[in-house]
């Protein structure tokens, strides 16, 4: 089945940029999907569709995907966004929806 | 306003069973996919199954043959019926509405998770 590789943890300093991988096999061809989830609640979709942004997400969030590698992108890091974020594919050959294994983000 | 409210949730002997409910409200699960997604204490996100609209199933290879997911559309519920469970099926049991576009999903709404514990 497809696999989704992500780092188990990173950080940045406030006011800084983050950058969070999602390694998989031509995950370029597939379309992409980030979570954050903060201690003690549910997830929630912060970049849909490679790209996209839903309602409520700050511009600060960005994503893009290609060859290898998506990447979660946040801008002008806020204490806030200290989170575990998961990337997420549909993968069409077993009708599964695959994970990644999350990153710790920590906000120095 | 979408909510799901799931139970059923609790601690249970390795080898038995247990029914989580996932009671929906806001839209109509006839026509959405759902799926139930897992995290076992302190690890990430595990898929576990997913319902298509015309009631077929798939199942994670971690589960398969011992989990049953179903719905009952008139009560807009989703259920998941877990048999043999293992410690390793401790975790926190979301109940997950999946959008679908473009020939893929993702998950647009989460209920808040129902805890079971596997442990003698």
């Amino acid at each position: 089945s497809y696999v989704l590789t992500q780092s188990p943890s990173g950080s940045v300093a406030p006011g800084k940029t983050a950058t969070i991988t999602c390694g998989g096999d031509n995950i370029g061809d597939k379309i992409v999907h980030w979570y954050q989830q903060k201690s003690g609640q549910a997830p929630m979709l912060v970049i849909h569709d490679d790209s996209d942004r839903p309602s409520g997400i700050p511009e600060r969030f960005s994503g893009s995907n290609s060859g290898n590698t998506a990447t979660l992108t946040i801008s002008r890091v806020e204490a806030g966004d200290e989170a575990d974020y998961y990337c997420q594919v549909w993968d069409s050959s077993s009708d599964h929806v695959v994970f990644g294994g999350g990153t710790k983000l920590t906000v120095l | 306003e979408v909510q799901l409210v799931e139970s059923g949730g609790g601690l249970v002997q390795p080898g038995g069973s247990l029914r989580l409910s996932c009671a929906v409200s806001g839209f109509s699960i006839s026509y959405n996919y759902m799926s139930w997604v897992r995290q076992a204490p302190g690890k990430g996100l595990e898929w576990v199954s997913i319902i298509y609209s015309a009631g077929t199933t798939s199942y994670a290879d971690s589960v398969k043959g011992r989990f049953t997911m179903s719905k009952d559309n008139s009560n807009n519920t989703i259920f998941l019926q877990m048999r043999s469970l293992r410690a390793e099926d401790t975790a926190v049991y979301y109940c997950a509405s999946l959008y679908w576009s473009s020939g893929s999903c993702h998950v647009d709404h989460w209920g808040q998770g129902t805890r079971i514990t596997v442990s003698s």
